[in-house]
């Protein structure tokens, strides 16, 4: 079972400043099967990034991904008011299908 | 425009079975390339997988939960389903239904119903 670690627990920044957010995975992916998500509190997640670096259907350019092997990058380049929130990574694998980050919370500083 | 609203009891004692249902608009259950998946999210905590169906009619589970769980599609319905037998008060979460089309995301979870919130309470 692969196992992904998200860093920081918490982020705190403020708008128009650039957050990195990291998830490493316990043994070298394919980025074909990471991804990443924004879930605001009260809502389902919300599919950002997929292939590492895809962005999905809407989701601003600010928001980018890279990685390869164990280590990815969630990078929102400016952050908005409306980006605070609670970011997850996710490994779809063979078993389990799909392995999720504890989740980085990103605040408002 | 895909859609997924989930629907449940809210409240289940324990030792029950739970019994949701997701139904799916803009989309068949059984379009090739879709796929569906059970997550679900304890307060205050992040997401564990449950279940997956496949739009082939395969089906996968999360080890941890595989002998308690049961997940299916009723293409009649055009819904994916999950029971969860033998709950306990730490299968309190909320329950979210999410789908995709692997040919447009490939492996991201990219529509998700609202959520149901079951609580396991006798």
């Amino acid at each position: 079972e692969i196992v992904l670690t998200q860093s920081p627990g918490t982020l705190s920044l403020s708008p128009g400043e650039r957050a990195t957010l990291s998830c490493r995975t316990s043994l070298s992916v394919s980025s074909k099967y990471l991804t990443w998500y924004q879930q605001k509190p009260g809502q389902a997640p919300r599919l950002l990034l997929y292939g590492a670096s895809s962005r999905a259907t809407g989701i601003p350019d600010r928001f980018s991904g890279s990685g390869s092997g164990a280590d990815f990058t969630l990078t929102i380049s400016r952050l908005e008011p409306e980006d605070f929130a609670v970011y997850y990574c996710q490994h779809y694998g063979n078993s389990p299908r799909y392995s999720f980050g504890q989740g980085t919370k990103l605040e408002i500083k | 425009q895909l859609q997924l609203q989930e629907s449940g009891p809210g409240l289940v004692k324990p030792s029950e079975t739970l019994s949701l249902n997701c139904g799916v608009s803009g989309g068949s259950i059984t379009s090739r390339g879709y796929y569906w998946a059970w997550i679900r999210q304890p307060p205050g905590k992040g997401l564990e997988w449950i279940a997956s169906f496949y739009y082939s009619g395969s089906t996968y589970y999360n080890p941890s939960l595989e002998s308690r769980v049961t997940i299916s599609g009723d293409t009649s319905k055009n819904q994916v389903s999950l029971e969860l037998n033998s709950v306990t008060a730490a299968d309190t979460a909320v329950y979210y239904c999410a789908g995709t089309d692997y040919n447009a995301f490939q492996y991201g979870l990219a529509v998700w119903g609202q959520g149901t919130t079951i609580t396991v309470s006798s």
